[in-house]
C-alpha cells in the first residue's frame, strides 16, 4: 500500500515570497491533516479535512495560510507571504476514520525562509 | 489548549538497556497513540491504545493507557541502535491529535 506522498521535500524561499506544498493521501482515506513542526517541537495541527470539507482550521493563520482539498483527495497548503517564523517542516497525514483514527504521515516538506 | 508533559526530554542509553518514557496530561483522553520520528522523516505510528488500563505490545515495545485516562507510558526492551529517534505521545480528543514535546532517544552501541 502506497503511503502519504508529499512534495517538494525541501524548499528555500525569501521572506514575503509565496510557497505551496502538495499532499496525496493514502487511497481511500477520508481525513487529511496538515501539521506544522518547528524544530525541537511536536507537530501542531494547522487544518483538518474530512473529504473536501474543513473540520478544524482554528490554528491556521488565515491571513497568510490557505489550504484546499478539491475532490476530497489531494490537498495543497499555501503560504503567502512567508515570514521567517514559518520555517518548519510541514507534515501531511491521512486517516481512514475521523473518530479515533490512526493517522499516517508523509515525509514532510522542510521549508526554510531566509 | 491541551497541556501535555512528556518525559524525559532526552535519554542516552547503552545498547541492550530497557527504556521507559511517559506522557501526562491535565485532560482526559479516549485514545493514546505513540509515534516515532527519525531525522528527515514523518512520524511513524508504533502503538495505539483505546481503553483505560489497556496494555499493548508491539515486538519490544509495550505501552499502557493510564487508568485515569490522563497518562500513558511507553517501554522499549533490549534497545538496539535503530531505536534512535524522537518518540511522541499523541492522545486523541474530540477530532484531533495533540502531540507531546517528544522524548529524544540515543542508543550507544
Amino acid at each position: 500500500e502506497a503511503g502519504v506522498a508529499q512534495s517538494p521535500r525541501y524548499k528555500i524561499i525569501e521572506k514575503r515570497q509565496s510557497v505551496a506544498f502538495w499532499c496525496n493521501p493514502i487511497s481511500g482515506h477520508a481525513t487529511l491533516y496538515w501539521y506544522q513542526q518547528i524544530l525541537g517541537q511536536g507537530p501542531k495541527l494547522l487544518i483538518q479535512f474530512q473529504n473536501n470539507g474543513v473540520v478544524d482550521d482554528s490554528q491556521l493563520p488565515k491571513d497568510r495560510f490557505s489550504a484546499e482539498r478539491l475532490k476530497g483527495v489531494d490537498s495543497t497548503l499555501k503560504i503567502q507571504p512567508a515570514k521567517l517564523e514559518d520555517s518548519a517542516v510541514y507534515l501531511c497525514a491521512s486517516s481512514a476514520a475521523v473518530v479515533q483514527g490512526e493517522a499516517f504521515f508523509g515525509q514532510g516538506t522542510r521549508l526554510t525562509v531566509v | 489548549g491541551q497541556q501535555l508533559n512528556q518525559s524525559p526530554q532526552s535519554m542516552f542509553i547503552q545498547e541492550g538497556e530497557d527504556v521507559s518514557m511517559n506522557c501526562t496530561s491535565s485532560s482526559i483522553f479516549n485514545t493514546w497513540l505513540w509515534y516515532k520520528q527519525e531525522p528527515g522523516e514523518g512520524p511513524v505510528l508504533l502503538i495505539a491504545l483505546y481503553k483505560a488500563g489497556e496494555l499493548t505490545s508491539n515486538g519490544r515495545l509495550t505501552a499502557q493507557f493510564g487508568i485515569t485516562r490522563k497518562d500513558s507510558f511507553l517501554n522499549i526492551s533490549a534497545s538496539i541502535p535503530s531505536d534512535v529517534g524522537i518518540y511522541f505521545c499523541a492522545p486523541w480528543a474530540g477530532n484531533q491529535f495533540y502531540f507531546g514535546t517528544g522524548t529524544s532517544l540515543t542508543v550507544i552501541p
